[in-house]
């Protein structure tokens, strides 16, 4: 089936320094990618929408400066937390799709501890 | 104004029984439901979708049923087995009539079954 392979699993960064997680679809062409955050026990939020080739689409209250995301491919896509806040603490995950309706593939997700 | 509602945060079955996990949205434009299953510090996995064409979609030991009129789909395991305790999400997409939205989900708060051996 298809894999979304997501890079780190973990990282550990002090405040005010930027961290960037990527997202890779390893065996098909990713046309969109999404961007989620997930507090515990709760749902995911979606925080944006990725296309490849054009600027991402946020969703309201995130700040696109302080979470950039980068799409440069058809297979990768980057979320990078600039200047991170202890707040930002939180599982991050990504996922993709092929087309519009396909099922998302999910990474496994990236756990972001600001110290 | 949340979207897609799964109103029980958990539910315990025992193993080989029935477990029912309900879900219920709010938006006609939705015509495309998913459901994902998810374990502790991994992403979610695909299970079973549906399409508002249909009312049932059956596969394996899961199946999902629609009702468009009361906006309502529960996912149906049986016989439940212990590998399947894990957090499952209800999701729903629009297709291009939603243009904000086309090709996205909107995933409800998830409700974590446990299977008791």
């Amino acid at each position: 089936g298809a894999v979304v392979s997501q890079h780190p699993s973990w990282v550990i960064c002090k405040s005010g320094t930027s961290v960037k997680i990527e997202c890779r679809s390893l065996d098909f062409q990713a046309t969109t990618m999404f961007w989620y955050r997930q507090f515990p026990k709760q749902s995911l939020m979606l925080m944006a929408t990725s296309n490849e080739g054009s600027k991402a689409t946020y969703e309201q209250g995130v700040e696109k400066d302080k979470f950039l995301i980068n799409h440069a491919s058809l297979t990768l896509s980057t979320l990078t937390v600039t200047s991170a806040h202890p707040e930002d603490s939180s599982f991050y995950i990504c996922s993709a799709r092929g087309t519009d309706n396909s099922p998302l593939h999910f990474g496994n997700g990236t756990r972001l501890t600001v110290t | 104004d949340q979207q897609v509602k799964q109103n029980s945060p958990s539910l315990s079955v025992q193993e080989g029984r029935i477990s029912i996990l309900n879900c219920d949205y709010t938006n006609s434009m939705f015509d495309y439901f998913l459901w994902y299953k998810k374990y502790p510090a991994e992403g979610p996995t695909f299970l079973i979708s549906i399409s508002s064409i249909k009312d049932k979609n059956e596969d394996g030991r899961f199946t999902v049923f629609l009702n468009k009129s009361a906006k309502h789909l529960s996912l149906h395991i049986v016989p439940s087995q212990p590998g399947d305790s894990a957090v499952y999400f209800c999701a729903a997409s629009g297709g291009l009539g939603m243009s904000h939205n086309a090709g996205k989900s909107t995933f409800g708060d998830g409700t974590t079954l446990t299977v008791k051996p």
